[in-house]
């Protein structure tokens, strides 16, 4: 596979279940990030990871946990989420995380919690 | 923190139409990407401009930086084109891979 990818695309939940997203690059890209779209509201970066290390949080809440094993891999973990957590969520990388590379998208995930 | 417009918010046109979409920040920026989301929700990159034009097939751009906007151009539209096409920027000084996001243009090609 090329690209990023992601899994699942579509994921139903309730909300004092557990579950996570898988993000994948094939990029050999370093930095990775995960981005929030809801209904009607611009794309909100959630959290930057380069070689692994977090390095931006934008105040996202507790029950998103994300987890970056490898530079090629992240993960969402959630729990206990609301139903305002429904959104799609889109995973990326560029090469570096600095403004003067390229961010590539994932297909996205459609999160509904009930 | 630096602002992004996109404007038309929508734009309705008929198949072979042109049409041109406007992107205003309120800052420098160091970082410029076009994306255009399909309906499957799928962001594809069209361009990366902080300055200059860009050509690909029937999409141009162009981003004049000292005056704080970018124009995305599509010639001879096509059903295919429709979806939200998205200005993205990261401003001189932001977090690292931080791009902020305009609200986007729906576009929608008639047949």
């Amino acid at each position: 596979e090329t690209g990023v990818t992601q899994t699942p695309r579509h994921l139903v939940m309730g909300m004092t279940n557990k579950k996570s997203l898988k993000c994948e690059q094939h990029l050999g890209h370093n930095a990775m990030y995960w981005y929030k779209q809801s209904a009607k509201k611009p794309l909100e970066l959630m959290f930057v990871y380069s070689l692994e290390e977090r390095v931006e949080n934008n105040s996202v809440p507790s029950r998103f946990s994300p987890e970056c094993p490898n530079s090629s891999h992240l993960f969402l973990h959630l729990h206990t989420l609301q139903p305002e957590d429904s959104a799609l969520y889109l995973c990326a990388s560029s090469q570096e995380p600095v403004v003067t590379y390229e961010q590539y998208f994932g297909p996205g995930t459609r999160l509904t919690v009930t | 923190g630096i602002q992004v417009e996109q404007s038309p918010p929508d734009l309705i046109l008929q198949e072979g139409a042109n049409s041109t979409l406007r992107c205003n920040f309120s800052d420098s920026v160091n970082n410029l990407q076009w994306f255009h989301q399909n309906p499957w929700g799928q962001l594809i990159n069209l361009f990366y401009i902080p300055s200059g034009t860009k050509q690909n097939g029937r999409l141009s751009a162009t981003t004049v930086a000292t005056e704080r906007y970018s124009l995305l151009y599509i010639s001879s539209s096509q059903t295919t084109d429709s979806g939200v096409y998205f200005c993205a920027v990261e401003g001189y000084g932001g977090s690292q891979g931080n791009l902020i996001f305009g609200k986007g243009t729906k576009l929608s090609v008639k047949p």
